[in-house]
């Protein structure tokens, strides 16, 4: 079964600090795609960055990057310079090449403080 | 554009009522889903509609009958729900299925069953 793992339920990070947000995941496909999604307490879940799985160049959104270990089956959310507005449910998610479902981690709550 | 739009934002309904939720997207993409979403957990995938035709059923209780009109519009209609259906629905549209693509979503409807 595919599985993907939030290993830290919350964390907590000042403002202007950095944080790293853990996921695993377990599959035997050679071709998939990873995610991270934000979901602010408006609910709305937003994409925060993509990585393809054939790609071994970390993939980067402004504060936001990733640090993909393909063989470890990792992939971490590393936030920069965290702000009050990224205080959030942030959810990993993945779905291979050929499966349209998302199967999303059960999300880590970070709180931002000042 | 990157918007899915959902109304209502907020549903009071009875388990004798007779609802719809709306799903909007013109981004031009072919493949529309239907996710719920309970308190604290990720979100679990309902439905999936690709090119307007049902995809994916993921087991759900007819009590949820989704609807495809067009390309650009997906529907969710309520009837005789119970109060464990109470929950936040989420609609979301990627280009193609299967989906390399990103998944978009929109804010989500808050349905409250009495």
């Amino acid at each position: 079964a595919q599985t993907v793992t939030q290993s830290q339920p919350e964390m907590s990070v000042q403002e202007a600090e950095t944080v790293t947000l853990s996921c695993t995941y377990d599959t035997s496909e050679s071709d998939y795609y990873l995610f991270w999604y934000k979901q602010p307490p408006s609910r709305q879940m937003i994409l925060v960055i993509r990585q393809e799985a054939y790609k071994q160049q970390n993939a980067t959104e402004n504060r936001f990057s990733v640090n993909f270990q393909k063989a470890a089956k990792s992939f971490s959310l590393k936030i920069s310079d965290s702000q009050l507005g990224d205080a959030a449910m942030y959810f990993c998610a993945y779905h291979t090449g050929t499966a349209s479902k998302l199967t999303f981690g059960t999300g880590t709550r970070l709180q931002v403080t000042l | 554009d990157t918007e899915v739009t959902q109304t209502p934002k907020h549903l009071v309904m009875g388990m004798t009522n007779k609802k719809s939720l709306k799903c909007e997207q013109h981004m031009g993409h072919r493949a529309m889903y239907w996710y719920k979403q309970k308190a604290k957990k990720p979100p679990e995938l309902m439905f999936v509609y690709s090119y307007e035709k049902l995809s994916i059923n993921e087991s759900v209780p007819s009590r949820f009958s989704p609807e495809c009109p067009n390309s650009s519009l997906l529907n969710l209609h309520l009837h005789a729900l119970q109060p464990e259906d109470s929950a936040l629905y989420l609609c979301a549209s990627s280009q193609t299925l299967p989906s390399t693509d990103t998944q978009y979503f929109g804010p989500g409807t808050r349905l409250t069953v009495l």
